[in-house]
């Protein structure tokens, strides 16, 4: 079974500058995830999705952040513009249901903002 | 808020030690309860988890967990280490409000065990 994929790995890009993070879930998984890890800290829920719609986003910075998951599968994370402090791993998970499932993790985007 | 503490950020032991890891959360209401694992390079990946029944969980490669619910802990155990462990161990709560699955996450424990 193939997992959750994340692109890129790695980005570095000027403050103020956007960028974007793609996520590939799991097959038939419903629940989509995308987490913020800053360094030596654990992960912090940005956004849930549950199919193509927004269950969870009360952590996500909306003047800056947006995330869409277009047909309930795919997922992209945009950042606009870019602080230092966004400077983090940003994880994708997956998981088939919202309710006490695991959840699957990618290998996650580490962007520096410069 | 609700919120999990890892008591230690940083653990070093010798193969064939012991191990336990501290985690305590603060939420009144019924949680799920996780140990994630993050290998060096690789993804976080489930150790074990509790949902509900015997407080004691066992996972993967001899790992347990005991849930005590007074205490609001649910600390990691392992009774022998190896080197192969040396990895940074997650504890997670999903508070079971609304139905969703949400995680919190505490800070992590890096584990080194030297041989």
């Amino acid at each position: 079974e193939a997992g959750v994929a994340q692109s890129p790995r790695y980005k570095i890009i000027e403050k103020r500058q956007s960028v974007a993070f793609w996520c590939n879930p799991i097959s038939g998984h419903a629940t989509l995830y995308w987490y913020q890890q800053i360094l030596g800290q654990g992960p912090k829920l940005l956004i849930q999705f549950q199919n193509n719609g927004v269950v969870d986003d009360s952590q996500l910075p909306k003047d800056r952040f947006s995330a869409e998951r277009l047909k309930g599968v795919d997922s992209t994370l945009k950042i606009q513009p870019a602080k230092l402090e966004d400077s983090a791993v940003y994880l994708c998970a997956s998981s088939l249901g919202s309710s006490g499932n695991e959840q699957f993790f990618g290998p996650g985007t580490r962007l520096t903002v410069l | 808020a609700q919120s999990v503490s890892q008591h230690n950020h940083h653990v070093i032991l010798s193969e064939a030690a012991s191990l336990e890891l501290g985690c305590n959360y603060s939420y009144g209401g019924t949680v799920n309860l996780f140990w994630y694992v993050q290998y060096p390079g690789q993804h976080l990946q489930l150790l074990l988890k509790y949902f509900s029944g015997d407080p004691l969980v066992k996972g993967i490669k001899g790992f347990e967990a005991e849930f005590i619910k007074s205490k609001f802990s649910f600390n990691l155990r392992k009774p022998s280490v190896q080197w192969s462990d040396t990895a940074e161990y997650f504890c997670a709560v999903g508070p079971l409000s609304g139905g969703y699955n949400k995680l919190i996450f505490g800070a992590g424990t890096r584990l080194a065990v030297h041989p």
